[in-house]
């Protein structure tokens, strides 16, 4: 199974974009690379999945390398509501998450 | 649609009595999940049902734990005897068929167990 690492946390400034990288060196071809959300006492939030090509949805985008060893999420214009752990998440087998301790993300107003 | 639905939000109950967590899924979704967050272990995946039949307990702790799903649209996760090491978030999350859909998964908003 590939794993991923991620910084611990980051912060951001109100209006601007959060960049938040994930490193999945051993990621395989089939692979997905799922992103989630906690923000603080509710379930954690899907926001964006992607394969080989880079992807976009109204919460936030996804860029893929090449290489598929890393992505970043990126957040265009981060609110004080997007503060939360953020975990970049690479399929395991038999649908289990495993989300890892991911980045937590502080928004800075 | 109204999204996962779980109750109760919080529960509080003595060391040994009978625990149940119940959960309605998502209109329409084929796979249902219970996970379990801790500080220490993090969340993590106790079982999973597809339309209504459990696929995986791996996860399940102990024979403590039971779960079940009558139907498409309720499932229940049981403790009995309850211990203070379950005092835990539960989560159930559900979600559609599919290549990659399973693992979109939505969550509820969680029981809080505390066993004294």
């Amino acid at each position: 199974d590939a794993k991923t690492t991620q910084p611990t946390s980051m912060d951001c400034a109100e209006g601007r974009a959060a960049n938040l990288p994930c490193n999945h060196s051993t990621i395989s071809g089939n692979e997905y690379v799922y992103w989630y959300r906690q923000i603080h006492s509710q379930g954690p939030q899907y926001i964006i999945h992607g394969l080989k090509n880079n992807e976009t949805n109204e919460m936030a985008s996804l860029i893929i390398t090449e290489d598929r060893k890393s992505s970043t999420l990126i957040l265009p214009h981060a609110t004080l509501r997007d503060t939360a752990v953020y975990y970049c998440i690479v399929r395991v087998a038999r649908y289990n998450l495993f989300f890892g301790t991911g980045t937590r993300l502080t928004v800075i107003p | 649609d109204a999204g996962v639905i779980q109750s109760p939000r919080h529960e509080v109950t003595e060391m040994g009595q009978e625990v149940t967590l119940r959960c309605k899924p998502i209109s329409g979704h084929d796979y249902l999940f219970w996970y379990r967050q801790t500080m220490m272990r993090g969340l993590e995946l106790l079982i999973y049902f597809n339309n209504n039949v459990p696929i995986d307990d791996s996860g399940m702790p102990e024979d403590r734990f039971s779960a079940k799903m009558p139907n498409a649209s309720f499932s229940t996760l049981k403790i009995q005897p309850s211990e203070p090491r379950d005092s835990a978030v539960y989560f159930c999350a559900s979600s559609l068929a599919g290549r990659a859909k399973p693992y979109e998964q939505y969550f509820g908003p969680g029981t809080r167990l505390t066993v004294t």
